[in-house]
């Protein structure tokens, strides 16, 4: 059973559309993270969201939307896709915020979002 | 801010070599030190951490020491596989100014037979 699964694992698009991308975790952890990898391998997180509450919103333009129905689910939404997009998109989830051994990342494969 | 900083790659070294990623933090307070890998193609995965000041992590033949007074967690392992080659990130959690996990840039290592 995969902890972490995000779907699509790719996803290829012309600039302009609007693309989702779905994460879920079966490992009962409190807290869930969207984080982006660009080409260089660099991690910045996006968004935290403990227990279904927005709790980091970083700079991120706001064409992109999360939701999180429930703990166990953090979707990703973008809107009006550009080229500056392209990247992999990684979910990951944590048993918790605080304490040091609440923290430890839990990470999906990742989505890699080629925008053309 | 929080921040961390670790030595640029990549790094290629032959079987059985000696491993050294330096990494550095500036952190406030007391912040929790991790060390994460991403083989090809996956999402990172936990390799080992350290929570507080001398602590030793240590996973796989791989360690770190948390040393506050030089503020390193330096990333080492005394005989590399090729198993070993994939990407390396050096990561912080602080004790204050939020609940973010903060990484480091990333060091390739390639393993060659």
């Amino acid at each position: 059973d995969t902890a972490v699964s995000q779907t699509p694992k790719y996803l290829v698009t012309q600039m302009g559309n609007d693309k989702s991308i779905k994460c879920e975790q079966n490992l009962g952890h409190d807290t869930m993270y969207w984080y982006k990898q660009d080409s260089k391998k660099f991690l910045k997180i996006m968004f935290s969201y403990n227990n279904k509450e927005l709790i980091i919103n970083e700079t991120v333009p706001n064409r992109f939307s999360p939701k999180s129905p429930d703990k166990a689910h953090l979707n990703l939404h973008i809107n009006s896709l550009e080229l500056g997009d392209s990247a992999v998109y990684f979910c990951a989830s944590s048993q918790d915020l605080g304490g040091p051994g609440a923290n430890v990342l839990t990470f999906g494969a990742g989505s890699r979002l080629t925008v053309l | 801010g929080n921040s961390v900083t670790q030595m640029e790659g990549p790094v290629t070294l032959s079987e059985e070599a000696f491993l050294t990623i330096n990494c550095t933090y500036t952190a406030t307070g007391y912040p929790s030190l991790f060390w994460y890998v991403q083989y090809p193609g996956e999402g990172l995965q936990l390799l080992l951490k350290a929570t507080k000041a001398d602590d030793k992590g240590s996973n796989k033949g791989f360690e770190a020491t948390y040393r506050k007074e030089t503020t390193s967690f330096h990333l080492e392992k005394g005989s590399v596989q090729v198993s070993d080659s994939a990407v390396y990130f050096c990561a912080l959690i602080g004790n204050t100014g939020g609940f973010k996990t903060i990484f480091g840039a990333g060091t390739r290592l390639f393993v060659k037979a």
